[in-house]
C-alpha cells in the first residue's frame, strides 16, 4: 500500500520559534519521489520541494530545511525562526509513477498557525 | 511568468444547474489534472489528461466530465451539481516523465445553493 501520514493535525507556535512538521510514508517502490506543498488561506497549493528516493541529502533553503531518512521512511520539514506569513496548511505527498503520468498521494495536511 | 490560471476564482451555482470551471496554462505542459478539495481535507484527484488522452479515476462520479480542446486549456464540467459538490477545485499541470512536479493554479471555490 502507498500512504502518507502527517500525524500532526494542527500546530501553533509563536513567531520566531522553530517548528518541525512530520511526514511518514509507505511504499514498496524502490524509486519514488516526495514533495512538500504549502497551502495558504488563499487556497493555492505552492510547491516547496521535490526529492527522489536516491538522494538522502538534507536540503536547506533559507529558513526551510528538509530531513529525509529512508531508514524511518520519514521526510520532515523544519521552519526556522517562523513568521506569521508561514501560517498555512502544509501537505506532504508521495509521487507514484503510473506509466506516462504520475500521481500524488497526499497526506492529510498539517495546519500551522504562527502567532505574532 | 509561466503559470496556471483558473477562472473564476469563486463560482456560485444552483442545485442541479450545470457549471463549467476553466483552467489554462502557459507552461506548455503535456499533463493537466483536476483535483477536488473539500474543507480540511487533502486534494483528491478526479482525472487527468496526458495530451488528449483522458484518464478517469475509478471513484470519480459520472457527474464530473472534462474537456481539453488544446494543450493550454482544460475544462471541468459538473453536469448536475449537488450540495456535496461544494468544494475547492484545483487544476495542476506537469511535464511528462517519471514523477514530475505538479504545479497548481489558485483554485476555484464552488458554492452550490
Amino acid at each position: 500500500a502507498q500512504k502518507v501520514t502527517q500525524a500532526q493535525t494542527e500546530i501553533s507556535v509563536v513567531e520566531k520559534e522553530d517548528v518541525t512538521l512530520d511526514c511518514v510514508y509507505e511504499t514498496r517502490d524502490t524509486t519514488y519521489y516526495l514533495f512538500w506543498y504549502k497551502q495558504p488561506p488563499s487556497g493555492e497549493l505552492v510547491f516547496l520541494i521535490r526529492r527522489n528516493s536516491f538522494d538522502e541529502q538534507n536540503e536547506i533553503s533559507g529558513r526551510y530545511s528538509w530531513n529525509f531518512q529512508k531508514s524511518t521512511s520519514s521526510f520532515n520539514f523544519t521552519i526556522t525562526a517562523s513568521q506569521v506569513v508561514d501560517s498555512a496548511v502544509y501537505f506532504c505527498a508521495l509521487g507514484v509513477y503510473g506509466g506516462a503520468t504520475n500521481k500524488l498521494i497526499f497526506g492529510t495536511g498539517t495546519l500551522l498557525a504562527v502567532q505574532p | 511568468d509561466a503559470m496556471v490560471i483558473q477562472n473564476p476564482r469563486y463560482q456560485v451555482t444552483q442545485f442541479g444547474k450545470p457549471v463549467t470551471l476553466s483552467c489554462s496554462q502557459t507552461l506548455n505542459h503535456n499533463v493537466m489534472y483536476w483535483y477536488q478539495q473539500k474543507s480540511s481535507q487533502a486534494p483528491k484527484l478526479l482525472f487527468h489528461y496526458y495530451d488528449k488522452d483522458f484518464n478517469n479515476e475509478a471513484d470519480t462520479p459520472d457527474n464530473f466530465q472534462s474537456r481539453r480542446p488544446n494543450t493550454s486549456f482544460c475544462f471541468l464540467d459538473i453536469r448536475s451539481p449537488g450540495l456535496g459538490d461544494a468544494a475547492m477545485y484545483l487544476c495542476a499541470t506537469s511535464r511528462t516523465g517519471r514523477v514530475e512536479t505538479q504545479y497548481f493554479g489558485p483554485g476555484t471555490r464552488l458554492l452550490v445553493l
